[in-house]
C-alpha cells in the first residue's frame, strides 16, 4: 500500500508570507505527528493528533504556526508570516495505534529567503 | 526531558566491515525505533524494537531497557548502508518520539 505522502516536495517563500503543508497519512493509521528537522535542532517535534481527541501541540514553535486534521485524515500545516528562522525540512509521520512504529513521509524541504 | 544520545557521531569504514552503533536513553520507553535516513532525506525504518533482538539481514539490533540502551549491528557493509542513522524513543506516557542526534555512516568501496 501507499506510504505517507507530502505535498510539495519543495517550497520556496520570502519571509513574512504564509505557506501551506499537507500531509496524507497511511490508510487507516489514526495517529498523525508532524516533525521537523533543521540544521542548528536536529529533528524535533511539532504537534501530534490521536483519532478525535484533542492535539497535542506542546512542540509548536511559535503561535505563529498551526496545524489541523479533516475528517481524521488528511493534515495540513499553516504557518504564518514565515522567518528565515523556519527554513527547515518539515516531516510527516502515520501510525495505526498508540505505541506502534512510526511512518515518515518523504518531507517538505521549506526555504525561507 | 529525556537524553537520547548516540555514539559516535561519525563512522567511516571500508565495504565488507562490520559495525555497532549505540544508542543510550536516560528514562524508561514504551518505543525505540532506528531508522536510516538516505541521501535524499527519506527516514527508513529500520527496527521497531522496544526491547529485546531483531534481525532483518545484515541488520540487527538489540534493546536492554532496564540498562536504556539499544545497539545497532551492521554486518558487511555496503556503500548503499551510507547515511545517518537515527535511535528515537517514546516516553512512557509521552506519544511522540524523541531523536537522538544521529551517527553518520560513510561506507568507502
Amino acid at each position: 500500500g501507499a506510504g505517507v505522502s507530502q505535498s510539495p516536495s519543495n517550497k520556496v517563500t520570502e519571509k513574512g508570507k504564509d505557506v501551506e503543508l499537507r500531509c496524507d497519512p497511511i490508510s487507516g493509521h489514526t495517529a498523525l505527528y508532524w516533525y521537523r528537522q533543521s540544521l542548528g535542532q536536529g529533528l524535533e517535534f511539532l504537534i501530534y493528533f490521536q483519532g478525535n481527541s484533542a492535539p497535542d501541540k506542546s512542540g509548536l514553535p511559535s503561535d505563529r504556526f498551526s496545524a489541523e486534521r479533516t475528517g481524521g485524515s488528511v493534515s495540513t500545516l499553516t504557518i504564518q508570516r514565515t522567518q528565515q528562522e523556519d527554513s527547515a525540512v518539515y516531516l510527516c509521520a502515520s501510525r495505526v495505534v498508540r505505541f506502534n512504529e512510526q511512518f515518515f513521509g518523504p518531507g517538505t524541504r521549506l526555504t525561507v529567503l | 526531558g529525556i537524553q537520547v544520545e548516540q555514539s559516535p557521531p561519525d563512522l567511516i569504514l571500508q565495504e565488507g566491515a562490520n559495525s555497532t552503533l549505540r544508542c543510550n536513553f536516560s528514562d524508561s520507553v514504551n518505543n525505540l525505533q532506528w531508522f536510516h535516513q538516505n541521501p535524499w532525506g527519506q527516514l527508513i525504518n529500520l527496527f521497531y524494537i522496544p526491547s529485546g533482538t531483531k534481525q532483518n539481514g545484515r541488520l540487527s539490533a538489540t534493546t536492554v531497557a532496564t540498562e536504556r540502551y539499544s545497539l545497532l549491528y551492521i554486518s558487511s557493509s555496503q556503500t548503499t548502508d551510507s547515511g545517518v542513522y537515527f535511535c528515537a524513543v517514546e516516553l512512557v506516557g509521552n506519544e511522540k518520539l524523541t531523536f537522538g542526534t544521529g551517527t553518520r555512516l560513510t561506507i568507502i568501496p
